[in-house]
């Protein structure tokens, strides 16, 4: 079983919807958590990080259900723009292993 | 500017030959990795390394090689024993603390011809 699992997507939403990403985790020691966005063919870089319950910051909206193992992202009035490739990570902390999904493809239409 | 640089960007190599590509952050961070990412995979960890001369195997090792001579620089090798070493390769670098955050270089791509 893989440590971390996405829906690839391809999630086509159009400008100003809010849309949802969820993710699971396999390992229940993992305390740190991350939202990373990736463009095609760049390097990823941190959107947001998870630490307690969640966090929001403008309109991305983090949410972490430890019970249940799984971290969402929640874009809301989506702007072209936020098209992308978005990651969840886990990670125990102070470990250097992060644990990498394969990505949700995001892509917001005109 | 600070940040993590990485060079090539793209780079091309015949089978059978070792390469090597540069890593450099001016961050001033203890802790780099190397990561590699494959279409449909999410990144597997090849090296790291906490501090200088100290490095360890990540979880696909096999075919690399690393060194850490100084905190700015980790390269790595990519060497002909790697049976697939066409890739996206990523540097990055964690600036230590109770969290993970970690920040990547721009990659190389690397296509073995």
């Amino acid at each position: 079983r893989k440590e971390v699992e996405q829906d690839p997507g391809p999630f086509n939403v159009p400008e100003g919807a809010t849309v949802a990403f969820n993710c699971t985790y396999s390992n229940s020691a993992s305390q740190s958590f991350f939202w990373y966005r990736q463009d095609c063919r760049k390097e990823p870089k941190l959107l947001m990080s998870v630490y307690s319950s969640g966090n929001e910051d403008g309109r991305f909206t983090a949410q972490l259900n430890r019970a249940s193992q799984y971290i969402s992202l929640l874009i809301r009035d989506s702007k072209l723009s936020d098209s992308a490739t978005y990651l969840c990570v886990a990670s125990q902390t102070g470990a250097n292993n992060l644990f990498f999904g394969t990505g949700t493809r995001l892509t917001v239409i005109p | 500017d600070g940040g993590i640089t990485q060079s090539p960007k793209y780079l091309f190599r015949k089978e059978g030959q070792n390469v090597t590509l540069s890593c450099e952050q001016n961050l001033n961070h203890d802790a780099m990795y190397w990561y590699r990412q494959d279409p449909g995979q999410g990144l597997r960890l090849i090296y790291y390394s906490q501090i200088v001369n100290d490095f360890q195997k990540g979880d696909i090792a096999e075919g690399y090689s690393v060194s850490r001579e100084k905190k700015e620089s980790f390269p790595l090798t990519v060497t002909s024993a790697q049976k697939n070493p066409t890739a996206f390769y990523l540097c990055a670098s964690r600036n230590g603390g109770r969290h993970n955050e970690q920040f990547f270089g721009p990659g190389t791509r690397l296509t073995v011809l």
